[in-house]
């Protein structure tokens, strides 16, 4: 069945350090694939998105590229702020669109 | 922010009791789900509504179940909680399926189980 999988965490980071959290996804058809955030006590929040392949979602100095040919969607971002720290879920839904599939979540710590 | 709402916020209650989450929306959208999160193993999908008394079973329904008399209101039901369901349920909704559409969350409703 359709899955991701996201590097675990947690991951701590200088402030204006650059940042990759990686994604990759087995999935049948043409998933659409997402990043959302967590910050503490609160529900998820969408970051960005990509719908097909070659698609770049990007958000707050946040970027994602969606790779076919890699089954990826590695989440980026150039330099970092202690305001960042949270924990990044990547996800993805499936061809129907009714079945969503998250990875387990990277804990990012921003130091200043 | 989208208008989702869960009640409670938290609860604590015994093994073999029966429980209800409520989630409540404002934004009119045909589509809501029910997601428990726990460490280790991200959100998983319990339950999805694609319309008024239309549900159907997510990847660990097991032990759930769900009824949608109205739009705006998606309700979750533990028969007989066992320590096993203690874990944080969210709800969200989305305006359509397929496409890439997205789900907008609420807050959380802990739920300890003892």
């Amino acid at each position: 069945g359709d899955s991701v999988t996201q590097m675990e965490g947690p991951v701590t980071l200088s402030e204006e350090a650059f940042l990759t959290i990686n994604c990759t996804y087995t999935a049948t058809g043409y998933p659409s694939l997402f990043w959302y955030v967590q910050y503490p006590g609160e529900g998820l929040q969408l970051l960005l998105k990509a719908t097909k392949a070659d698609d770049k979602g990007s958000n707050k100095g946040f970027e994602a590229t969606y790779r076919k040919e890699t089954t990826s969607f590695h989440l980026e971002k150039g330099s970092v702020q202690v305001s960042d720290s949270a924990v990044y879920f990547c996800a993805l839904s499936d061809s129907t669109g009714n079945q969503f599939y998250f990875g387990t979540g990277t804990s990012l710590t921003v130091i200043p | 922010d989208a208008g989702i709402t869960q009640s409670p916020r938290h609860k604590v209650t015994e093994t073999g009791t029966p429980v209800t989450l409520r989630c409540h929306q404002t934004e009119n959208h045909r589509y809501m789900y029910w997601y428990r999160q726990d460490p280790g193993h991200g959100l998983r999908l319990i339950h999805y509504s694609y319309g008024v008394k239309d549900t159907d079973k997510g990847e660990v329904s097991d032990g759930y179940s769900v009824s949608r008399s109205k739009t705006e209101d998606f309700l979750l039901t533990l028969e007989s909680a066992t320590s096993s369901q203690t874990s944080v349920y969210f709800c969200a909704i989305s305006r359509l399926a397929g496409e890439g559409d997205t789900q907008y969350f609420g807050p959380g409703t802990r739920l300890t189980v003892l």
